[in-house]
């Protein structure tokens, strides 16, 4: 497809399960973008990769939040151990070259932690 | 750090009013700024981005933005309010230059429509 796009679209998980979220950019985007928006908020930025470099994870909440992008296409983020704190809408974004910081969002995993 | 405070939680007006959605951010120097709307369970789709040049820019949807410097403000308008404008929208910032990337987003203003 044309857009960015994510699966699953809902996630729901047991305190202390792992659990996998999947991004998949515009075909040709270097730039991907995971952030995290809980209930009421604004997004909020977790990681940055340009290409298969993770050049920016200072967003992470915790060590077990791990991020990777192994080809410089499809994005995974993992969460081992689950909490409820983690509970939150996951939102991928991409950004081509030519994109001057214009980010383009999937539809977002949403996260239930119980 | 940059932030971005959107003053107004939430906003209801008729459908056939005029609407402005505040925006108020804290960068150095001129950010790159952007509108977002969500509708609910739907991502993040742009109503509109300021780089430079012209302070008025024109979106979709028939939204429009004015980049205030002396205010640090871009605020949303639209003259005229339809009922599928029901979402909430989101402020943004980005540093611009090479090596920016992150954009940090203010908390968002919940738009209801009366018909």
């Amino acid at each position: 497809g044309a857009g960015v796009s994510q699966s699953p679209r809902y996630k729901v998980a047991k305190r202390g399960q792992d659990v996998a979220l999947r991004c998949d950019p515009i075909s040709g985007h270097v730039s991907l973008f995971w952030y995290q928006q809980a209930l009421g908020q604004g997004p909020e930025f977790l990681t940055y990769f340009q290409n298969e470099a993770q050049l920016d994870k200072s967003g992470l909440p915790s060590d077990r939040f791990f991020a990777e992008r192994p080809e410089g296409s499809v994005s995974t983020l993992k969460i081992q151990r689950t909490q409820q704190e983690d509970s939150a809408v996951y939102l991928c974004a991409s950004r081509g070259l030519a994109g001057a910081n214009e980010q383009f969002f999937g539809p977002g995993t949403r996260l239930t932690v119980l | 750090a940059q932030s971005v405070t959107q003053p107004d939680i939430h906003i209801t007006v008729s459908e056939g009013a005029s609407l402005e959605l505040r925006c108020n951010y804290s960068y150095g120097a001129t950010p790159y700024l952007f509108w977002y709307v969500q509708s609910p369970g739907q991502g993040l789709q742009l109503l509109l981005k300021y780089f430079s040049g012209d302070t008025l820019v024109q979106g979709i949807k028939g939204f429009e933005a004015e980049f205030k410097r002396s205010q640090s403000s871009f605020n949303l308008r639209k003259p005229s309010v339809h009922w599928s404008d029901a979402a909430e929208y989101f402020c943004a910032v980005g540093a611009p230059g090479a090596g920016s990337y992150q954009l940090t987003f203010g908390k968002g203003t919940k738009l209801s429509v009366i018909p």
